[in-house]
């Protein structure tokens, strides 16, 4: 597609009940990334996933926070037992593997409220 | 402290006005340097990249980068009320299309 597509663009879930969202990057790159925007707290990286290599893992929060990406493009980032807390808006984003062409291409997120 | 710090504002300016947004930064190892803009409900989009020190042009748009101080900035001339959003700076060490390090960000709003 012409950007990267979130999926839910909304999600209300009861505190314990475990979601999953969804992220189909731009065909073509190889890096896919997922970060965390909370109120007043800027973007926080989750997980970021590079060609065949072991994905890098060092943002997740806590072991109900995994990710998997399938064949090198879609991606799912599931939340177990949800906390209010993970209350945010989860931004996917894609780019190519060259570290000198700048910048990712986000998605529009998912908001993901537990109430 | 954060590894990035920015200014949470807000900012309000009127139409036409030379803005000036900045971050500071602590981790010398910094080499990429970005400025993303959030509109609302949607994800941010890359507005300028900077490779280490220097200055960076494009439009209304000048990306700064002092190394030595730790501290980068974006200048926005002739601020047009499309301007409005909030503005995030990012940063890494090992590339532009890696893991970023982001400020909180900073919401304008360029007053008709």
């Amino acid at each position: 597609g012409a950007g990267v597509s979130q999926s839910p663009s909304n999600k209300v879930t009861e505190k314990g009940k475990d979601v999953e969202l969804r992220c189909d990057p731009i065909s073509g790159h190889t890096a896919l990334y997922w970060y965390r925007q909370s109120l007043g707290q800027g973007l926080e990286f989750l997980i970021y996933f590079q060609g065949n290599s072991a994905p890098d893992k060092s943002g997740l929060p806590s072991d109900r926070f995994s990710a998997e990406r399938t064949g090198g493009s879609v991606s799912t980032l599931t939340i177990q037992r949800t906390q209010q807390e993970d209350s945010a808006v989860y931004l996917c984003a894609s780019s190519f593997a060259d570290r000198e062409v700048g910048g990712y291409t986000f998605g529009s997120g998912t908001r993901l409220t537990v109430v | 402290q954060k590894e990035v710090e920015q200014d949470p504002g807000p900012l309000s300016v009127p139409e036409g006005a030379i803005v000036s947004l900045n971050c500071t930064y602590s981790n010398s190892a910094f080499q990429y340097f970005m400025w993303y803009r959030q509109y609302s409900r949607k994800g941010p989009e890359l507005l300028m990249y900077t490779y280490s020190s220097g200055n960076k042009e494009d439009g209304r748009f000048t990306a700064q980068v002092d190394k030595s101080s730790k501290y980068i900035s974006l200048f926005i001339r002739d601020s047009q009320p499309s301007d409005s959003a909030t503005y995030l700076c990012a940063m890494s060490n090992t590339g532009a299309n890696s893991k970023l390090t982001f400020g909180k960000g900073i919401t304008l709003s360029v007053r008709p």
